[in-house]
């Protein structure tokens, strides 16, 4: 089944400063990419998403870039603020019908002010 | 707005006893539904898959007669925890796929039992 590794597991940057979180995965089948932002003790937000057929998505200050051939895939946040402080994971759809997502351990980033 | 409503947030409860966990699609069918678990500071664990109108289909290692899962509509989907226990101690978290393809969470309940 699939497997889907993140780095780095922790990353502290300074406002204004860039966040690169990367994630890789197994099933060269798989097709659909989130990224999910959660706050302690809430239910995971989903911040953006990439489908297999585009190599990268923007949303404001937010990216994700897809290479398929080596099966990974970054979220990118430009200009962080102190609310972008949480826990990010990805995640990649699992094929075999039941399109379950495979989520990565999570990165918990910190924004410091 | 939130798209998938979970209840209840919280509960304590004894040990030996039962908790049931509503997860429902707001605005949308769903006929599929998927339930997580999440201990501190880690992931989600995918434990079920909720298939509306059969049954559901088990990650391994979970226990399909500790965690029944019924999804008697194509709103709604229950998670029942039997005979709860400490080591059951956890967030549980439902999901569910809308009609443009994204995948939405519950607001999770967390459990606790003593």
């Amino acid at each position: 089944g699939e497997n889907v590794e993140q780095h780095p597991s922790t990353l502290s940057v300074q406002e204004g400063d860039s966040a690169v979180i990367k994630c890789t995965y197994s099933d060269s089948a798989s097709n659909y990419f989130p990224w999910y932002k959660q706050e302690l003790g809430k239910r995971p937000q989903l911040i953006i998403d990439i489908r297999s057929n585009v190599g990268e998505k923007k949303d404001q200050r937010i990216a994700v870039t897809l290479n398929k051939t080596a099966k990974h895939f970054s979220l990118h946040i430009t200009e962080t603020q102190p609310e972008d402080s949480a826990v990010y994971f990805c995640a990649a759809s699992s094929q075999g019908g039941s399109e379950k997502l495979v989520f990565g351990k999570g990165t918990k980033l910190t924004v410091n002010p | 707005g939130a798209v998938v409503s979970q209840h209840p947030s919280r509960v304590i409860c004894k040990s030996g006893t039962s908790v049931k966990i509503e997860c429902r699609s707001l605005d949308f069918q769903a006929t599929t539904m998927f339930w997580y678990r999440q201990f501190p500071k880690q992931s989600l664990m995918l434990m079920a898959t909720s298939n509306e109108g059969s049954k559901a289909t088990y990650e391994q290692g979970v226990e399909k007669d500790k965690f029944l899962i019924n999804h008697a509509s194509l709103t709604l989907s229950t998670l029942t925890v039997t005979s709860a226990h400490p080591e059951d101690s956890s967030f549980y978290i439902c999901s569910a796929w809308t009609g443009n393809e994204k995948l939405f969470f519950g607001s999770g309940t967390q459990l606790s039992v003593l």
